[in-house]
Formats: C-alpha cells, structure tokens, sequence
C-alpha cells in the first residue's frame, strides 16, 4: 500500500540552526513526492515537490530531495528562523491513485 | 486569484445532528477532494471529485457524503455525529485529475467542526 513515515516531534532549534526533518515512504505505483506546512490555525500551503527520482525540491531555503533507492524524501534548511515555527507534513500521491497519503506531522519550534 | 475558500470557518454541532460543510476552489481548477484532520494527526482523505464525477472514497462511513456542482464547487455533509467527527475539515483543489503528471493540491484553511 501506500504511506509515509516521518520522524517524531516536537523539534525544537534555535534561530539559524540547521534543520532536518526525515521522511520515508512505502508506494505503489510510481510516486510524487511533497512537503506541506501548515501554520496554527491556518490549512496547508504547499512548501515544494519532487516527481522523479532524484528531483530536488527547493523554496524559501527549504529543499528536499527524491531518493528513490532509500524511499526517502528529507526536508532540510540550512538555517531557520522564528518564522519557520509550523508543523510540517510529508505527502505523496501516486500516477495510479486518487488521493494524497500524509504522515503524521511534525512541529517544530523556533527560538530566537 | 483568491485561494480555496471555505465556509463556515468554525461550527459546532450536538450528536446526532447533521453538518454542510462548502467549499469553492481556484478559479480553473475541477478538482476538488476532502479531508479530516484529527488533531495531531495528519489529514485523513474522504473524498475526490473531479468534473462532478466522484474519482475516490476514503475509509469513511456513509454518514459521509459529497457532491460537486456546475461551478466546481463542493459540499460535504455528515449525518448522524458522532463525538469522534469532532475535526478540522479540509478542502483541496487541483487543475489536473489525479493520476495525472503534475498533480499537486491546494487546501482551503478548513472548516473546524466541533461535536458536543
């Protein structure tokens, strides 16, 4: 079937730190992979995606890339702010499927 | 453009009571699916229409239904609550059909339902 894994929160960094949020991920078919944040009270914005294997996703220092060999699709940024503070979830859809499939979330707080 | 539009913003509802939730997606997008976000949990799919036509169902009992309209808006009506319906609901739009390369959705900022 189809489901993503990502690590367990809450995260907590300090301004500038380096960030890596993990994610795993079981398809079949052949999957897209996202990430979406979303911030308190708010829906989901669509932070960056990755259709093929080796695809790098980037937006606003965010990047994640598609690891087809390890089914992985890790967010990283190089250096957060208080800004950044959300919950982040991992998603993917496939070519053969209708829906989107979302891990479980996680929050991660940023301190100045 | 405006985004995904929902409405109302928050509701609450007694047990056994039945809930219309609305949405309208971005102008040129037929796509439209639902979601339940638990809180603490990630969104859980409920439904994808896609030219008015139902494309997908979730894990989801028949106290849940959906409908597409003319205009590509939607409406999710629940019957019969159950404290367990106590959520955020999520609306998504996307220009494509799933399947489709390229597909990706946009969510509208939810419909909080509260169940007493």
């Amino acid at each position: 079937g189809n489901s993503v894994t990502q690590m367990e929160g809450p995260v907590t960094l300090s301004e500038e730190a380096f960030l890596t949020i993990n994610c795993t991920y079981t398809a079949t078919g052949y999957p897209s992979l996202f990430w979406y944040v979303q911030y308190p009270g708010e829906g989901l914005q669509l932070l960056l995606k990755a259709t093929k294997a080796d695809d790098k996703g980037s937006n606003k220092g965010f990047e994640a890339t598609y690891r087809k060999e390890t089914t992985s699709f890790h967010l990283e940024k190089g250096s957060v702010q208080v800004s950044d503070s959300a919950v982040y979830f991992c998603a993917l859809t496939t070519n053969t499927g209708n829906q989107f499939y979302f891990g479980t979330g996680t929050s991660l707080t940023v301190i100045p | 453009d405006a985004g995904v539009t929902q409405s109302p913003t928050h509701l609450i509802k007694t047990r056994g009571q039945h809930v219309t939730l609305r949405c309208s997606p971005i102008s040129g997008h037929k796509s439209v699916s639902w979601y339940q976000q638990v809180l603490g949990q990630g969104p859980q799919f409920i439904f994808q229409y896609y030219e008015k036509e139902e494309r997908g169902r979730g894990n989801f009992p028949d106290r849940f239904s959906a409908r597409q309209f003319p205009n590509y808006s939607s409406e999710l009506n629940v019957n019969a609550l159950l404290l367990g319906d106590s959520a955020l609901y999520l609306c998504a739009s996307s220009f494509n059909p799933p399947g489709v390369a390229g597909y990706e959705q946009y969510f509208g900022p939810g419909t909080r339902l509260t169940v007493t």
